[in-house]
């Protein structure tokens, strides 16, 4: 089964909305949890990063969020803008693979004008 | 950008023929991985290596083989036994396996021929 679950797979906002991605995982020892953005053809790229010890973190118009009791986090981006549109993925550590990522599914984002 | 090179930018494969990507990073990062990347089905773990000469299968490791001979150094040949080879594959490395950032390649395209 699926370790790292995301939802939604696709979502379109309005620019200057807000939009929120979550994910949920099943390895309690997860203790790091990043957030990447990829354009179509690109690498991903690292937006903001979450570690267990820490239930928010905040940078400009991003945040992600941590319940490590429930296991899910999720990325909160305010005041959407068309460049905010790519697909992010949610990730968690696997104890089981020495501490690699594993990834969801990913989100396409889609912010229209 | 990074500092991790991926050769060639793209690949193809005949039937029955093995190919190799190239994986090279001068961040003098101990970890490096290979993911597989679909439509739709996120990045998914095949092989990885936490220190020279030493390796582990991801979760989908089957018809593929790495070597990790030298720290900067990371190649992943798909084999003919890989039955389904088309895909966007990333390399990655970290500072260390212990749950840290990684740092992505730019990605090898695979189709075949």
């Amino acid at each position: 089964g699926e370790n790292v679950e995301q939802h939604p797979s696709t979502l379109s906002v309005q620019e200057g909305d807000s939009a929120v991605i979550k994910c949920t995982y099943s390895d309690s020892a997860s203790n790091y949890f990043p957030w990447y953005k990829q354009e179509l053809g690109k690498r991903p790229q690292l937006i903001i990063d979450i570690r267990s010890n820490v239930g928010e973190k905040k940078d400009q118009r991003i945040a992600v969020t941590l319940n490590k009791t429930a296991k899910h986090f999720s990325l909160h981006i305010t005041e959407t803008q068309p460049e905010d549109s790519a697909v992010y993925f949610c990730a968690a550590s696997m104890r089981n693979s020495g501490y690699a990522l594993n990834f969801g599914k990913g989100t396409s984002l889609l912010v229209t004008p | 950008d990074g500092g991790i090179t991926q050769s060639p930018k793209y690949l193809f494969r005949k039937e029955g023929q093995n190919v190799t990507l190239s994986c090279e990073q001068n961040l003098n990062h101990d970890a490096m991985y290979w993911y597989r990347q679909d439509p739709g089905q996120g990045l998914r773990l095949i092989y990885y290596s936490q220190i020279v000469n030493d390796f582990q299968k991801g979760d989908i490791a089957e018809g593929y083989s790495v070597s990790r001979e030298k720290k900067e150094s990371f190649p992943l040949t798909v084999t003919s036994a890989q039955k389904n080879p088309t895909a966007f594959y990333l390399c990655a490395s970290s500072g260390t396996a212990w749950s840290e950032k990684l740092f992505f390649g730019s990605g090898t395209q695979l189709s075949v021929l």
